[in-house]
């Protein structure tokens, strides 16, 4: 099993909807995780990091759920800029080495 | 620009050549990883530095490849006898050393994408 498991997608969104979609990782012991953006042939940028229950940042939202081990992403008000891969990491060690999940596609169509 | 950079941004080779990649990470970050991703896949951990001492390095890294830190500034991966299976786009980040928090924020450069032919 992977240590951080995503669906692919492609997660269809019309702009101005809302879509959400989940991870699940592994490591019972992991303490912080990040959702990382990444456009088409370009490198991840940071978009949050959640270190307890959750955080909010403008039209996004990410919730921790440490008894089931998964972390969520959701995006309000889609914008056709949105559009991405999205990609949950978790820090595999102590020393910050970080396991990424395949992605999940996300598509904003007018 | 003070973010992390990577040379050369792209590079195609032919099988059983060697390549060298250059990252610069930003200024006064300890911290230095290489990951690699090839497509419809997320980046795969590679090997990582804490100033100048190689830390760790994953089983993807075969004895072909090495990695170096010398001065705990740039840092190089090298690649020996490339085979199309190396064919990817390879990463570098760097982070602070804060000491505080697991997990510090990775900031990553643009990517050298390679191609074995």
């Amino acid at each position: 099993r992977k240590e951080v498991e995503q669906d692919p997608g492609p997660f269809n969104v019309p702009e101005g909807a809302t879509v959400a979609f989940n991870c699940t990782y592994s490591n019972s012991a992991s303490q912080s995780f990040f959702w990382y953006r990444q456009d088409c042939r370009k490198e991840p940028k940071l978009l949050m990091s959640v270190y307890s229950s959750g955080n909010e940042d403008g039209r996004f939202t990410a919730q921790l759920n440490r008894a089931s081990q998964y972390i969520s992403l959701l995006i309000r008000d889609s914008k056709l800029s949105d559009s991405a891969t999205y990609l949950c990491v978790a820090p595999s060690d102590s020393w910050g080495k970080l396991q990424f999940g395949a992605g999940t596609q996300v598509v904003v169509t007018p | 620009d003070t973010g992390v950079s990577q040379n050369p941004r792209h590079k195609i080779t032919k099988r059983g050549q060697n390549v060298t990649f250059r990252c610069d990470p930003i200024s006064e970050h300890n911290r230095l990883y290489w990951y690699r991703q090839t497509l419809g896949q997320g980046p795969e951990f590679l090997t990582y530095f804490q100033n100048e001492a190689q830390l760790e390095k994953s089983r993807l890294l075969s004895d072909r490849f090495s990695a170096e830190r010398p001065k705990g500034s740039f840092s190089t991966l090298e690649i020996q006898r490339t085979e199309q299976g190396d064919s990817a786009m390879y990463l570098c980040a760097s982070s602070p050393l804060t000491g505080t928090t697991v997990g510090d924020t990775q900031y990553f450069g643009p990517g050298t994408r390679l191609t074995v032919l």
